[in-house]
């Protein structure tokens, strides 16, 4: 089975831009989570997708949002750039929402860099 | 406040030796402890998933133990290689995805 991908592996972008970044979940895995990794803070939950659905949602502005499709597929965006968000953002994937007791399977992330 | 405490924050060992890592936590309230390996540049890999029933788990080379009445967690390897030189993230949580807590990891390298 194909892991979780995402794609690009490295953006650079200005601030005051917006990013949008892809992820493809592991086949039949229906919930799709979104990390913030920084040296400073470690890895923060962003959000939650399940069935096209947001089910959960991390402390991040409004700037923050992302969506699902109906092939599981999730996207993140991300508004008005500013320094701070400059990170590793990791999308995991995982059979369903209520699996809490379930792995995560982790994709091998974006690199943002703002600058 | 919930929080996760790794030690050490880095450690270096030789190849074939054991090492033990450390994690400690106040998660309330308590669902399950999870032990991740991120290698440098890449994603987070789940090495075990204990529940608070579980005293120990093992994945191969990998043993973590659970004490949750101290609300402690320990990660022994076994016979280190050099592909185990990675951080290793504790990560208690409380039920769903977005009560999950990072611990800040340990970085381990093996040299040989």
């Amino acid at each position: 089975k194909a892991g979780v991908t995402q794609t690009p592996r490295y953006l650079i972008k200005t601030r005051g831009q917006q990013v949008t970044l892809s992820c493809s979940p592991i086949s039949g895995h229906r919930s799709v989570s979104w990390y913030q990794q920084t040296p400073g803070q470690g890895l923060q939950f962003l959000f939650e997708y399940f069935s096209e659905t947001q089910r959960n949602k991390g402390n991040f502005p409004g700037r923050f949002s992302g969506r699902q499709f109906s092939n599981s597929r999730s996207e993140m965006n991300v508004s008005t750039l500013e320094l701070g968000d400059s990170a590793l953002y990791l999308c995991a994937s995982s059979l369903g929402t209520g699996t809490y007791n379930s792995p995560l399977h982790f994709g091998n992330g974006t690199r943002l860099t703002v600058t | 406040k919930n929080q996760v405490e790794q030690s050490p924050q880095s450690l270096i060992i030789l190849e074939g030796k054991n090492c033990t890592l450390q994690c400690n936590y106040t998660v309330s309230p308590f669902s399950n402890l999870r032990w991740y390996k991120q290698d440098t540049g890449r994603g987070p890999v789940s090495l075990t998933i204990m529940t608070f029933s579980e005293n120990t788990k093992s994945n191969g080379r990998y043993t973590a133990t659970l004490d949750a009445d101290t609300k402690q967690s320990s990660l022994h390897i076994t016979a280190s290689q050099l592909s185990d030189s990675a951080s290793y993230i504790c990560v208690p949580s409380s039920g769903g995805y977005n009560k999950l807590i990072f611990g800040a990891g340990t970085r381990l390298a093996v040299h040989p």
